[in-house]
């Protein structure tokens, strides 16, 4: 089946530090990723979703130049939290799509938490 | 926007069927969704069905949609502890260029 890993699962960073999430897909091609964002007990929040080769389309109220994206690949997504905070620690979850409508498979997330 | 609601919390005992149910506002909506979240993992896609279909069964679960309530749920029968969870619905529609739109999760606890 369809596998999406994220690296690192957990990532402890200082206050004001950069810190880079990776969203692979395994053993399909992803035009497409989401990135996710979950706060403890509550639900998913799309955050971006990006498209290999293009600038990623960032939802209303998400900061594009603090939360960069870069989709180079088929393959790879990345997410960079820059200057990051202690109100950025969160849950970050990608998924990736193969097609257009095709089903969204989810990565295991990452933990984030800035002290 | 979009906006999909579920009841917070479910308690069943293990061998009885549980039923999660989910609102949503979107008319538009094409494709529906339940995911299962267990903890501190990513989601898990159980089933979905298309907004011109009533039902969807899938081995234990089963799955009912009222388009016109705009109602959908989720039954899972015989559950087992291993069934404990998070449940999410989500929804795309043709108008939200595909993305999905999670409602607020249902924690599942399943008692012995």
């Amino acid at each position: 089946g369809a596998v999406v890993s994220q690296h690192p699962s957990r990532v402890i960073c200082k206050s004001g530090t950069s810190v880079k999430i990776e969203c692979r897909s395994l053993d399909f091609q992803a035009t497409t990723m989401f990135w996710y964002r979950q706060f403890p007990k509550q639900s998913l929040m799309l955050m971006a979703t990006s498209n290999e080769g293009s600038k990623a389309t960032y939802e209303q109220g998400v900061e594009k130049d603090k939360f960069l994206i870069n989709h180079a690949s088929l393959t790879l997504s990345t997410l960079t939290v820059t200057s990051a905070h202690p109100e950025d620690s969160s849950f970050y979850i990608c998924s990736a799509r193969e097609g257009g409508w095709n089903e969204q498979y989810f990565g295991p997330g990452t933990r984030l938490t800035v002290t | 926007g979009e906006d999909v609601e579920q009841s917070l919390f479910l308690s069943v005992r293990e061998g009885d069927s549980s039923v999660i149910n989910c609102t949503y506002t979107d008319s538009s909506s094409t494709y529906l969704y339940w995911y299962k979240q267990e903890p501190g993992a990513g989601l898990q896609l159980l089933t979905y069905i298309f907004s011109n279909m009533d039902m969807k069964q899938d081995q234990r679960l089963t799955v009912l949609l009222n388009k016109k309530d705009k109602h959908l749920s989720l039954r899972i029968a015989d559950t087992q502890t291993g069934d404990s969870a998070i449940y999410f619905c989500a929804e795309t529609s043709a108008g939200g260029g595909n993305k999905l739109t999670f409602g607020t999760g249902t924690q599942l606890k399943v008692e012995l």
